[in-house]
């Protein structure tokens, strides 16, 4: 099945500090999607991304279709944006099931 | 838009007993939904896809006997877990695709259940 790796698994950044986020995914999908699990374990969704870019506030992401990878990048981050960002996707071939990346845990200190 | 809701939030149970989970679309009919387990510091990983009116599709290593999944309309589906026991306790997470063929693949996911089995 498809391969999804997500790194840096771990980032410390100041609050204020821009951060870029990576999904290298090993097939062709048709659903791409990024998350952010808040402390209670709710999955946020932060964009519906298959190809392309798009921008939500200090938020934005962009994923190549091609070269089978997505950033998310994060700027002038606040101490709110802790939390594990997860990245998705759904093979062309996996009959609409998303297989997540591992995450990465973001931590933004004051 | 686009929200789901799961119930209970929380439950704790005696090994041995079964629990069920429920899992609604509030403002969109759901025709494929999803279940999901997670572990502590752990991603999530795919348990089954449950299609209204027809039966679930589970993934491997996945004891269908033991997590029965019922979609019995296009804004509700089920998780049983029958004869629980401690092994079971994780944090289950159902979410819902609203489009059809053609459509937006995009998922949707509840704010989850804590099952502890003691």
């Amino acid at each position: 099945g498809i391969q999804v790796e997500q790194s840096p698994p771990d980032l410390i950044l100041q609050e204020g500090a821009n951060s870029t986020l990576r999904c290298n995914f090993s097939d062709s999908v048709n659903n791409l999607q990024w998350f952010h699990q808040n402390p209670w374990g709710q999955l946020i969704n932060l964009f519906y991304i298959p190809s392309g870019t798009k921008q939500n506030g200090r938020l934005s992401a962009t994923t190549v279709a091609t070269e089978r990878y997505s950033l998310l990048y994060i700027s002038s981050s606040q101490t709110t944006d802790s939390g594990v960002y997860f990245c998705a996707v759904g093979a062309v071939q996996g009959a609409q099931k998303l297989v997540f990346g591992q995450g990465t845990r973001l931590t933004i200190n004051p | 838009g686009a929200v789901v809701s799961q119930h209970p939030s929380r439950v704790i149970c005696k090994s041995g007993t079964s629990v069920k989970i429920e899992c609604r679309s509030l403002d969109f009919q759901a025709t494929t939904m999803f279940w999901y387990r997670q572990f502590p510091k752990k991603s999530l990983m795919l348990m089954a896809t449950s299609n209204e009116g027809s039966k679930a599709t589970y993934e491997q290593g996945v004891e269908k006997d033991k997590f029965l999944i019922n979609h019995a309309s296009l804004t509700l589906s089920t998780l049983t877990v029958t004869s629980a026991h401690p092994e079971d306790s994780s944090f289950y997470i159902c979410s819902a695709r609203s489009g059809t063929s053609g459509g937006s693949n995009e998922q949707f996911f509840g704010p989850g259940t804590r099952l502890t089995v003691l």
